[in-house]
């Protein structure tokens, strides 16, 4: 069984400037999430999908990110513009539902820096 | 809100020693909890899980058991390896909500 996939694997970009991540989740897996990993810290829960409609992103910066989940499959979170501060591992994870003993199975994660 | 609270590392070990990664978390109702673990240059893993108090989860040697009476999910081994050196992440979730992660602990095994 293929796992969860993510590109770019890093990325390097001065601030301002715009980036976009892609995931591909586990074929049947119906919740995908993208976390936000800070050097040093545990990862942090941006926003979670079922199917292609938004649970929660209430920890979302509605003002610069933004994330789709078109068809329920794949999906795409973008920074527009980036600051230092985004800079930080990104992560995508999916699952088969939303209980809390549900696995989540992530990607290897792209690694942003913002110059 | 729910949150995890894990020891600070490195954790450093020599080959065959007994490991103790401690975790205590707050959360409203009964949350399940996990322990995650991060190899070098790889995603992050399930390493073991807990469902309900006083279930024990277990895999590759590890073991925690879920205490609701001191809110704990301490992680433990009873003889490490070289190849267990990476960061482990106790996380836990209550139905509905999000996964909350710990800050981490490194450890680092040596031979």
């Amino acid at each position: 069984e293929a796992g969860v996939a993510q590109s770019p694997r890093y990325k390097i970009i001065e601030k301002r400037q715009s980036v976009a991540f892609w995931c591909n989740p586990i074929s049947g897996h119906a919740t995908l999430y993208w976390y936000q990993q800070i050097l040093g810290q545990g990862p942090k829960l941006l926003i979670q999908f079922q199917n292609n409609g938004v649970v929660d992103d209430s920890q979302l910066p509605k003002d610069r990110f933004s994330a789709e989940r078109l068809k329920g499959v794949d999906s795409t979170l973008k920074i527009q513009p980036a600051k230092l501060e985004d800079s930080a591992v990104y992560l995508c994870a999916s699952s088969w539902g939303q209980g809390a003993g549900e696995t989540q199975y992530f990607g290897p994660g792209t690694r942003l820096l913002v110059l | 809100g729910n949150s995890v609270t894990q020891m600070e590392g490195p954790v450093t070990l020599s080959e065959e020693a007994f490991l103790t990664i401690n975790c205590t978390y707050t959360a409203t109702g009964y949350p399940s909890l996990f322990w995650y673990v991060q190899y070098p240059g790889e995603g992050l893993q399930l390493l073991l899980k807990a469902t309900k108090a006083d279930d024990k989860g277990s895999n590759k040697g590890f073991e925690a058991t879920y205490r609701k009476e001191t809110t704990s999910f301490h992680l433990e081994k009873g003889s490490v390896q070289v190849s267990d050196s990476a960061v482990y992440f106790c996380a836990l979730r209550g139905y509905g909500n999000k996964l909350v992660f710990g800050a981490g602990t490194i450890l680092r095994v040596k031979s």
